[in-house]
């Protein structure tokens, strides 16, 4: 089945320790996204690359980095520099930039502090 | 101003009840518009594209209006499976083109 998955589920951070969040879609869409989801809060964007090779910084990159090696992949690191990681990650992908294209979402990560 | 708001709910309504939630956007260049439906602890998943000319699928009907500036989702036949929160969701379509999310409104149907 074509879609987006992400892993882990479930992620626990050590002080001072960077984790990388993995991201891998098969729907062959070009662009891809990576939210921060806070308890209440909306969708806050962090990262997000239209093609292979290229990214840009959303609203809240600060902490955090990305790479788009691969067209079907797209992992974040939630580097020590992040003093507030815990919150619900989501990825996203669309199959272009422009027009009525929506995003689809993979089922998320939760981080959080140990 | 915030971009994209939305009266947080929560809406409780019966099963059968008709609904509606409004959302308002800052930005009038802005050109895509959707509604998704997040679950509880779960990812938000696409419910309808909003077009200019309102649409409908199935008991879901979208409006769009560009001079206000404002987006509706009315719900109709409510079923305890529409429980979730919804979230507006606005694009530009003008170079920059990633999606800001509203807050989202959590709607609460009960038997």
């Amino acid at each position: 089945d074509g879609g987006i998955t992400q892993s882990p589920k479930y992620l626990f951070r050590k002080e001072g320790q960077n984790v990388t969040l993995s991201c891998e879609q098969n729907l062959n869409h070009d662009a891809m996204y990576w939210y921060r989801q806070d308890p209440g809060q909306g969708l806050r964007l962090i990262y997000y690359s239209q093609i292979v090779n290229d990214f840009q910084k959303g609203d809240i990159a600060e902490g955090y980095s990305v790479s788009r090696e691969k067209k079907e992949s797209f992992p974040l690191t939630v580097t020590s520099a992040q003093k507030n990681p815990t919150a619900f990650y989501l990825c996203a992908s669309s199959n272009r930039e422009g027009g009525n294209q929506p995003q689809h979402f993979g089922d998320g990560t939760r981080l959080s502090i140990l | 101003r915030k971009e994209v708001e939305q009266d947080p709910g929560p809406f409780n309504v019966p099963e059968g009840a008709t609904v509606a939630f409004n959302c308002t956007y800052s930005n009038s260049a802005s050109q895509s518009f959707f509604w998704y439906r997040q679950d509880c602890r779960k990812e938000p998943k696409l419910l309808m594209s909003v077009y200019s000319s309102g649409n409908e699928d199935g008991r879901f009907t979208a409006q769009l209006n560009r001079a206000s500036q404002y987006i509706s989702l009315l719900i109709r036949d409510s079923k305890l499976s529409d429980s979730a929160t919804y979230l507006c969701v606005v694009r530009l379509n003008s170079g920059y083109s990633t999606l800001t999310f509203g807050k989202g409104t959590m709607l609460l149907v009960s038997p």
